[in-house]
């Protein structure tokens, strides 16, 4: 799988859009980005995934770059909840998804 | 009731003791996961298994084994513990198309 490299640490101010960068430049053609959240040591949360267009889901929307190489998480209207460490992971879909691993992610501090 | 449960939440165990932590899902789906997580850091696999005749090595499997007694349940056992195996456990399911779903944890304190 793709390796990925994110910030370790972001703040955000509440009510303003969080927006949480990833690159992936070694991304195949067949992988698609996913993103998950943990907070405070509880399982992971899957946030949403895409291969090369633009999602929106009710948590978030994700914006993928035309080359594929990065994306970026965005939460419209942040709140102190969504203060979390954020993961964003490559894998391909069905075949192998077992072999993906986390990175240390983005720490994202929303403040009042 | 929760989709994928793990037991036990904590443990409290000795150096060289044998443990089990357990995981069960109601999800219906195939492919189950083990992961370890240490403070600060991002998650490291430890097992997978894609079916109930399916188990895989992950990156760190040293140490560990796990048996997939049903497609519902994937165990984790330490056969004997050492202390550098304390950390939070999370066992994980997803379907074919790779979407994961975690349990809550365990953590697992080794003296």
């Amino acid at each position: 799988d793709a390796k990925t490299t994110q910030p370790p640490s972001m703040d955000c101010a509440e009510g303003r859009a969080a927006n949480l960068p990833c690159n992936h430049s070694t991304i195949s053609g067949n992988e698609y980005v996913y993103w998950y959240r943990q907070i405070h040591s509880q399982g992971p949360q899957y946030i949403i995934h895409g291969l090369k267009n633009n999602e929106t889901n009710e948590m978030a929307s994700l914006i993928i770059t035309e080359d594929r190489k990065s994306s970026t998480l965005i939460l419209p209207h942040a709140t102190l909840r969504d203060t979390a460490v954020y993961y964003c992971i490559v894998r391909p879909v069905g075949t192998n998804a077992g072999k993906s691993t986390f990175g240390d992610g983005t720490t994202l501090t929303v403040k009042p | 009731d929760a989709d994928v449960t793990q037991t036990p939440r904590n443990r409290i165990t000795k150096t060289g003791k044998r443990i089990m932590l357990e995981c069960s899902q109601t999800k219906g789906h195939d492919r189950m996961y083990w992961y370890r997580q240490d403070p600060g850091l991002g998650l490291r696999l430890i097992y997978y298994s894609f079916d109930v005749k399916d188990i895989n090595k992950g990156e760190i499997s040293d140490g560990y084994s796990v048996s997939r007694q049903a497609q519902a349940k994937f165990s984790l056992s330490l056969e004997s513990a050492i202390p550098n195996q304390t950390a939070l456990y999370f066992c994980a399911t997803s379907d074919f198309l790779g979407t994961q779903y975690f349990g809550p944890g365990t953590r697992l304190l080794v003296l």
